[in-house]
C-alpha cells in the first residue's frame, strides 16, 4: 500500500536554505508533488516532478527525486518569512482514477 | 474567477446532529474529492467522485455521506454516526486522465467543531 512520511517540523533562519524531506513506498508512483498550505487555508500546488526525472528547478525551488531510495526533497533557497507554512509531499498513481496520497505535512517556521 | 468555494468556513454542531458542508467548483473538472485534515495526520480521503451520479468511498468514509447530482457540486454530510467529527475539511477537484499532471485544486476549507 501507499505510505508517505515527512518530519513534522523544520525551523530555519531567514535567508538560509530549507530542505524538506519525504519518503514514499509505492514504486509505481507516476507523479510526486509538493503542496503548500498557509494557515487556515487550502493547499496550493508548488511544484511537481514526473517519476522519470531526477531533478526539477523552478526559481527558488529545487526538487530532487531518488527513485532507488524512494526519497523526495524540496529545497527552498533564500527562505523568506512568507515561506512559513505547512508543506505536503504527495504521490499519485495515474490510471482511470487518480489516487493521491499525502504525507503528514512539514511545518516550516522561518525565523527573522 | 475560476475556483472552488466551500461553505461555511466555520461550523459548530451539537453532538447527535447531522451537518452538510457545501463544495462548488466552476473549473469544469470531472473529479471531486473530500479530505479530512487533523494535526500531524496529513490529509485523509473521505469520498471521491469521478463523474456525475457516481462516487466511491475513500479511506475513512464511515459516518459520512455525499452526493454528486451536478458536475459543479459535491456536498458532504457529516452524520451523527461519525465518532470524532471535529476537524478541518477540504474539498478538491481535478481533471484526471493520462496526459494531465493530476494537480488537485483545493477550496479554502471548512472547520467543523462539535460542542
Amino acid at each position: 500500500g501507499e505510505d508517505v512520511e515527512q518530519s513534522l517540523f523544520l525551523s530555519v533562519r531567514e535567508g538560509d536554505s530549507s530542505v524538506i524531506n519525504c519518503t514514499y513506498t509505492d514504486s509505481s508512483s507516476t507523479y510526486l508533488y509538493w503542496y503548500k498550505q498557509e494557515p487556515g487555508a487550502g493547499l496550493q500546488l508548488l511544484t511537481y516532478i514526473f517519476s522519470n526525472m531526477d531533478m526539477k528547478q523552478d526559481q527558488r525551488l529545487t526538487v530532487l527525486l531518488n527513485k532507488k531510495d524512494k526519497h523526495l526533497s524540496l529545497r527552498i533557497a533564500d527562505t523568506q518569512t512568507g515561506d512559513s507554512a505547512i508543506y505536503f509531499c504527495a504521490e499519485s498513481i495515474r490510471g482511470g482514477y487518480q489516487k493521491v496520497t499525502f504525507g503528514t505535512g512539514t511545518k516550516l517556521q522561518v525565523i527573522p | 474567477d475560476g475556483g472552488i468555494t466551500q461553505s461555511p468556513k466555520y461550523l459548530f454542531r451539537k453532538e447527535g446532529q447531522n451537518v452538510t458542508l457545501s463544495c462548488e467548483q466552476n473549473l469544469n473538472h470531472d473529479a471531486m474529492y473530500w479530505y479530512r485534515q487533523d494535526p500531524g495526520q496529513g490529509l485523509r480521503l473521505i469520498y471521491y467522485s469521478q463523474i456525475v451520479n457516481d462516487f466511491q468511498k475513500g479511506d475513512i468514509a464511515e459516518g459520512y455521506s455525499v452526493s454528486r447530482e451536478k458536475k459543479e457540486s459535491f456536498p458532504l454530510t457529516v452524520t451523527s454516526a461519525q465518532k470524532n467529527p471535529t476537524a478541518f475539511y477540504l474539498c478538491a477537484s481535478s481533471t484526471p486522465g493520462f496526459g494531465n499532471t493530476g494537480e488537485l485544486f483545493f477550496g479554502e476549507g471548512s472547520r467543523l467543531t462539535v460542542l
